[in-house]
């Protein structure tokens, strides 16, 4: 089973629709949890945190289930320049610090 | 946020060449930085973690002596791929943590804008 699993995409969805993805990680000593952004050819770049009380930023909001393994991220009123690949990215601090990543989903918005 | 720049950005060799990639954090220091590589479609997987004045940890089938990593300040580590061969084509990203005084910040790793490699 992979560390961090995502929806296998992609999601082909028309501009202003609401699109969830889902994330579950195997590794109970992760500590922090995060989805980036990554533009074709680029490298990725921090979307947002997740918590646990869940956080909103803008159209996007976070949530984070710990009993669940789980993480969601949803994106409401989609725009074209939302079309990107999504990673979940989870860090472990067990002895030392490591991040795992998801293989991403990507989004396709379409007008 | 924190910068951090990679060069280059693009390189195409021959086969059995050694390329360096050079990684490092503009406006802050990293005690650790970290190398990862990512195919085509696939998802970025980490090589190695890199310390500042001690051995890179290298994770599981990265071969440490074809990889070569060096992390000779708080702002600079560089990646040096011996030999290469045309299956080491990839996309290879740096990233750092900014660690301040109080300890490491548990937040965003700051990533460089890559160095796209093809060996012919």
């Amino acid at each position: 089973r992979k560390e961090v699993e995502q929806d296998p995409g992609p999601f082909n969805v028309p501009e202003g629709a609401t699109v969830a993805f889902n994330c579950t990680y195997s590794n109970s000593a992760s500590q922090s949890f995060f989805w980036y952004r990554q533009d074709c050819r680029k490298e990725p770049k921090l979307l947002m945190s997740v918590y646990s009380s869940g956080n909103e930023d803008g159209r996007f909001t976070a949530q984070l289930n710990r009993a669940s393994q789980y993480i969601s991220l949803l994106i409401r009123d989609s725009k074209l320049s939302d079309s990107a690949t999504y990673l979940c990215v989870v860090n472990l601090h067990t002895g030392g610090f490591k991040t795992i990543f998801g293989a991403g989903t990507r989004l396709f918005v379409k007008a | 946020g924190a910068v951090v720049s990679q060069h280059p950005s693009r390189v195409i060799c021959k086969s059995g060449t050694s390329v360096k990639i050079e990684c490092r954090s503009l406006d802050f220091q990293a005690t650790t930085m970290f190398w990862y590589r990512q195919f085509p479609k696939k998802s970025l997987m980490l090589m190695a973690t890199s310390n500042e004045g001690s051995k890179a940890t290298y994770e599981q089938g990265v071969e440490k002596d074809k990889f070569l990593i060096n992390h000779a300040s708080l702002t600079l580590s560089t990646l040096t791929v011996t030999s290469a061969h045309p299956e080491d084509s990839s996309f290879y990203i740096c990233s750092a943590r900014e660690e301040l005084a109080g300890g490491p910040r548990d937040n965003e790793q700051f990533f460089g804008p890559g160095t796209r490699l093809t060996v012919l």
